[in-house]
Parts: structure tokens; sequence; C-alpha cells
């Protein structure tokens, strides 16, 4: 079946390093959501990011579906980046997002 | 704009007890979906619906019901709660097609003892 392949698994940041997360699909794509959470918290949309580049203040998403993958760039970071991130596909014929496992990121001061 | 709301937010339950949860969404999407989260396994679908009054199986169905009676509620029902079972509940919705986007409730957070 479709996979979803994220990592790293979890990082560890010093506040204003740069990070790096991405995502691997095994089938071709039709939609991409990057999404973020807090422990226990709800899931908060980042991105919707069919394909190309976005950007939202320190992050920037880019979608490249010739290659299968998406990453998710973060600048700067802070010690409120800390939580989970998640990126979820969308494929041909399908009606739900496939998810990946997450990348849970700790950032400290 | 819209929201996404569930109910409860937490659910307490007893071992064999059936348990319902609900979603309401006042986005006027087509399409609503039920995913469980694990901790450490991301998100799963449960069960998804196109309209109203449809129902699809995910990957997760088994234990688990669902209904939708109106365009605007989708119900999920875990049949038999199992016993050290802890997960969270995730709604959603979209509009018509699976290339859209999907915007999430805040999840029903359930513990079984």
């Amino acid at each position: 079946g479709q996979q979803v392949q994220q990592s790293p698994a979890s990082l560890v940041l010093q506040e204003g390093e740069n990070a790096e997360l991405q995502c691997n699909f095994s089938t071709s794509l039709n939609s991409m959501q990057w999404f973020y959470q807090r422990p226990g918290g709800s899931l908060v949309s980042l991105f919707y990011n069919p394909s190309g580049t976005k950007q939202s203040g320190r992050l920037t998403s880019t979608t490249v579906i010739k290659e299968r993958r998406s990453s998710l760039h973060i600048s700067s970071s802070q010690t409120t980046d800390s939580g989970t991130y998640l990126c979820a596909m969308g494929y041909q014929g399908g009606r739900a997002l496939i998810f990946g496992t997450g990348t849970t990121v700790s950032v400290s001061p | 704009g819209g929201i996404i709301t569930q109910t409860p937010k937490f659910l307490i339950g007893q071992e064999g007890q059936k348990l319902t949860l609900k979603c309401q969404q006042n986005f006027n999407h087509d399409t609503m979906y039920w995913y469980r989260q694990d901790s450490g396994k991301g998100l799963r679908l449960i069960y998804y619906s196109i309209t109203e009054n449809d129902l699809q199986k995910g990957d997760l169905s088994e234990g688990y019901d669902a209904s939708r009676e109106k365009k605007s509620s989708f119900s999920l029902t875990v049949t038999s709660a199992q016993k050290n079972e802890m997960a969270v509940f995730l709604c959603a919705s979209s509009t018509w097609g699976g290339a859209n986007e999907q915007y999430f409730g805040p999840g029903t957070r359930l513990t079984v003892l």
C-alpha cells in the first residue's frame, strides 16, 4: 500500500539553528500537507502544498512531485517551535490522507 | 472560515463498553473523516464519508461503527472498548475529492480502564 517515510524521527536543536525535515512517498501524490502538533494538542495545518514552494514566516515547504518528496525547512529555530511535525499525502484515487509517523523537534534556549 | 468541534474532549470508559464520539463541522464540506492517533504511529484512517448517509471503511475500521446522518455531523462508535486502550481520535473534513486540503478538529482522548 501507499507509504510515507518521514525523517528524522527526532531532532534536537539549539535556538537559532536551522532544520530540514523530510518526507518521501512511495507513490505519486496529488496533495500534500504539513501539520504541527504540541503534546496533547490538536493538529495545526502549516501548509497545503501539492507542488512547489510555499513560505510562511520562518517555515518553508517544498514539494517535488517527480521525486516523490516534500521538505519542511525551519529557519532560526525558537523554543516555541518544539513539538511534532507530521506530513501527509493524498494520492490518486484516494480520499483520505496517508500520514508519516512524525518528527519530534526539541529546541533548547 | 469554519470550525470543527469534537465532543467529548476526554472520554473514559470501561472494558466492553460501547462509546460514541461526535464531530460537527460548519465548513459545509462534503467529506468527513475519522482518524485514530496512537503514540509513535502517526494517524490511521478509521472511516470516512463522502456525503450524507455514505460510509467508507478505512484501514482500521474493525471494532468501530460510524454514522453520517447530516452533512455537518459524523459520529464514531467504539463497539466494545478494549482494556488499556489509549488513543486520540481526530475528526477532519474537506471539500469533495481526495486532493483537497483537510481541516482537523481538536480530538477526543480515549482511555479505557
